[in-house]
């Protein structure tokens, strides 16, 4: 099992550009969410999905969109990049019973925006 | 308003003693609560974890306290070895209200263990 894997690692973008920060996983979990990680604020939930079709908000969903059309996948877009949006994503995924809380967290994805 | 919180950016403890981190939480709700440890360049990973019904949960060399009426848990760490040296989240949700049980973090403890 390769567990949860990101895609790119790291990544520069100007202002206002768009991108797709990619998300597997190998598990069959039902619940994925993605999270960015910001000096001294911790990880902060962008959007979960608790099934394939299902989709939430979390605490900072501004700017992102996501769809999770398979188990495997859970793509997170960003529409116009900004500076605010520079941050480390972390994308994780659990089994269905534990919702969000046991979660395996793959490597994360650096984003630069200038 | 931040949740949950680690007043503790880092801490430093000699190799064979305990480490204690903690972490303090204001919503009444939370009724879940678990540790994630992460090092550089990785994802967080989970480590231990405790319901409020419990006050205390032990796995081998960690042991998470939970202080409901001060809404208060800590971390223990005996002995800590170098390879501990991570930073710690502590985190909460309100798992029983809800079927998602929405994670929230706090800031992080930087833990170095000094051979």
């Amino acid at each position: 099992n390769a567990g949860v894997t990101q895609t790119p690692k790291f990544q520069v973008l100007k202002t206002g550009q768009s991108m797709t920060l990619q998300c597997a996983q190998d598990m069959n979990h039902e619940y994925m969410s993605w999270y960015r990680q910001d000096p001294g604020m911790g990880l902060r939930l962008i959007h979960y999905s608790v099934g394939a079709g299902i989709t939430d908000q979390g605490e900072v969903p501004n700017g992102y969109n996501v769809s999770r059309s398979t188990t495997e996948d859970f793509p997170l877009r960003l529409l116009s990049a900004a500076p605010s949006q520079t941050s480390v994503y972390f994308c994780a995924s659990s089994p269905e019973g534990t919702g969000l809380n046991e979660q395996f967290f793959g490597p994360g994805t650096r984003l630069t925006v200038l | 308003d931040q949740q949950v919180k680690q007043n503790s950016p880092s801490l430093s403890v000699q190799e064979g003693r305990i480490s204690i981190l903690n972490c303090d939480y204001t919503n009444s709700m939370f009724d879940y609560f678990l540790w994630y440890k992460k090092y550089p360049a990785e994802g967080p990973t989970f480590l231990i974890s405790i319901s409020s019904i419990k006050d205390k949960n032990e796995d081998g060399r960690f042991t998470v306290f939970l202080n409901k009426s001060a809404k208060h848990l800590s971390l223990h760490i005996v002995p800590s070895q170098p390879g501990d040296s991570a930073v710690y989240f502590c985190a909460a949700s309100s798992y029983g209200s809800s079927n998602t049980g929405k994670l929230i973090f706090g800031q992080g403890t930087t833990l170095q263990v000094k051979p």
